[in-house]
């Protein structure tokens, strides 16, 4: 069971947009709408920013939004703030000879 | 709101039975899944399965042979055992509990780090 594909990094500028994506296989992401996407502060648990692809809980900003197309989903993150530095991990449903959930590596984001 | 915290040993040593307990506040394990996660010292995240308050559970392929996860709605608390451990093991465990599924998780308890040396 192979774990999601992230870039390691991203890094932009206060105000700007930035594009997080997450590949998987035919076996997850490319065959059912369970994409999640969550945040992570050094030292700290995992916050829930966007499940189901695209919905938002309730609290997270309308700054961060997510999408899908084929075998990769994204998270968006637009007019970026310093408190967005931090690590973002998406998740999956997947099959193999039993369903599970399957994350990915994570990914660094930095706010210059 | 529902608040969760692990508790368990912080060492364990190779192929012995790491056992964690996840108790929780302010709600009620009935009604709900629950889901334990790790993370191995600055990597990423790993699923490791979870329970629902009825008794149905399931668990990542990866550890399914060696993982037992359990609800206890007499206690509130959630626990988990993985047995023959080894040092890849070695991990900050999260308890979580699912948001409209086992899928996404929406809260989550602190954190316990677990390692795992002779």
């Amino acid at each position: 069971q192979s774990a999601l594909t992230q870039p390691a990094s991203v890094s932009a500028s206060p105000g700007q947009s930035i594009t997080i994506s997450c590949t998987g296989t035919s076996s997850d992401i490319g065959s059912y709408n369970y994409v999640s996407w969550y945040q992570q502060y050094p030292g700290k648990a995992p916050k829930l920013m966007i499940y189901d692809v695209s919905n938002r809980p309730s609290g997270v900003s309308d700054r961060f939004s997510g999408s899908k197309s084929g075998n990769t989903a994204s998270l968006i993150i637009s007019g970026l703030q310093a408190e967005d530095e931090a690590d973002y991990f998406c998740s999956s449903y997947a099959t193999s000879s039993t369903p599970y959930v399957v994350f990915g590596g994570g990914t660094k984001l930095t706010v210059l | 709101q529902v608040q969760l915290q692990e508790s368990g040993p912080g060492l364990v040593k190779p192929s012995e039975t790491l056992s964690l307990t996840c108790t929780v506040s302010g709600g009620s394990v009935s009604g709900s899944f629950w889901t334990w996660i790790r993370q191995p010292p600055g990597k990423g995240l790993e699923w490791i399965g979870y329970v629902y308050y009825g008794g149905s559970r399931n668990y990542n392929p990866s550890v399914k042979s060696r993982v037992t996860i359990s609800a206890d709605t007499s206690t509130n608390q959630v626990s988990l055992k993985l047995k023959s451990v080894i040092p890849a093991d070695t991990a900050v465990y999260y308890c979580a509990r699912g948001f409209g599924g086992y899928v996404s998780v929406d809260s989550w308890g602190q954190g316990t780090l677990v390692a795992v040396s002779s």
